[in-house]
């Protein structure tokens, strides 16, 4: 089945810096990626939609100039969070969407702990 | 306002089964998602239904009342790893998954 490789899986910033999440479509073209951040005990909540070749859409209440995403290729995505803060350490997972109303395929995740 | 309520954890035992509940109040619906989260780890996709009825996949089932806004996750024979967290998510009129908290099932010996 169609695999979403998203990387690091883990990874411990200090505050104000920034880190970069990718996430790649191996066997197929991803032309929409969903990010979505889950904090402990809670639910998967959609952060951004990521469109390749245009700007992406964000959800209300979520940072634009903070978690910068790029779609500049059919099989990479990437969000970048900027100037890191304790309150960002989360689980960050990203999800493409298959043929199917049904697929979507999700990333590994990503904890980010910001110290 | 769109809501997805489920219980909060559950425990059972080994060998039996547990019946997950999952109700939902949402602008549209275009079919309801169960996934598995193990801890740390992305959700793995269960099951999808779209019209009223069971749907048996193996040790699981899922079931779907549109009318009442309402589905459950059936696991049968239960075994320690499934011990996990269980995510109910609703696609709505805008094909935008809602998620619900989740269940997390702890499976006893």
């Amino acid at each position: 089945g169609a695999v979403v490789s998203q990387h690091p899986s883990r990874v411990i910033c200090k505050s104000g810096t920034s880190v970069k999440i990718e996430c790649r479509s191996l066997d197929f073209q991803a032309t929409t990626m969903f990010w979505y951040r889950q904090f402990p005990k809670q639910s998967l909540m959609l952060m951004a939609t990521s469109n390749e070749g245009s700007k992406a859409t964000y959800e209300q209440g979520v940072e634009k100039d903070k978690f910068l995403i790029n779609h500049a290729s059919l099989t990479l995505s990437t969000l970048t969070v900027t100037s890191a803060h304790p309150e960002d350490s989360s689980f960050y997972i990203c999800s493409a969407p298959g043929q199917g109303i049904s697929e979507a395929f999700f990333g590994q995740g990503t904890r980010l702990t910001v110290v | 306002g769109q809501n997805i309520d489920q219980p909060t954890e559950m425990t059972a035992t080994e060998g039996a089964i547990v019946q997950i509940n999952c109700t939902y109040q949402t602008s549209g619906f275009n079919g309801l998602f169960w996934y598995q989260q193990h801890a740390g780890e992305a959700p793995t996709f269960l099951s999808y239904n779209v019209l009223d009825g069971l749907e048996e996949k193996g040790r699981f089932s899922s079931f779907l009342s549109r009318s009442k806004g309402y589905s459950y996750l059936l696991l049968k024979e239960l075994q320690m790893k499934d011990s996990a967290s269980y995510l109910c998510a609703v696609l709505d009129s805008n094909y935008q998954l809602i998620w619900g908290a989740g269940t997390k099932l702890i499976i006893k010996p």
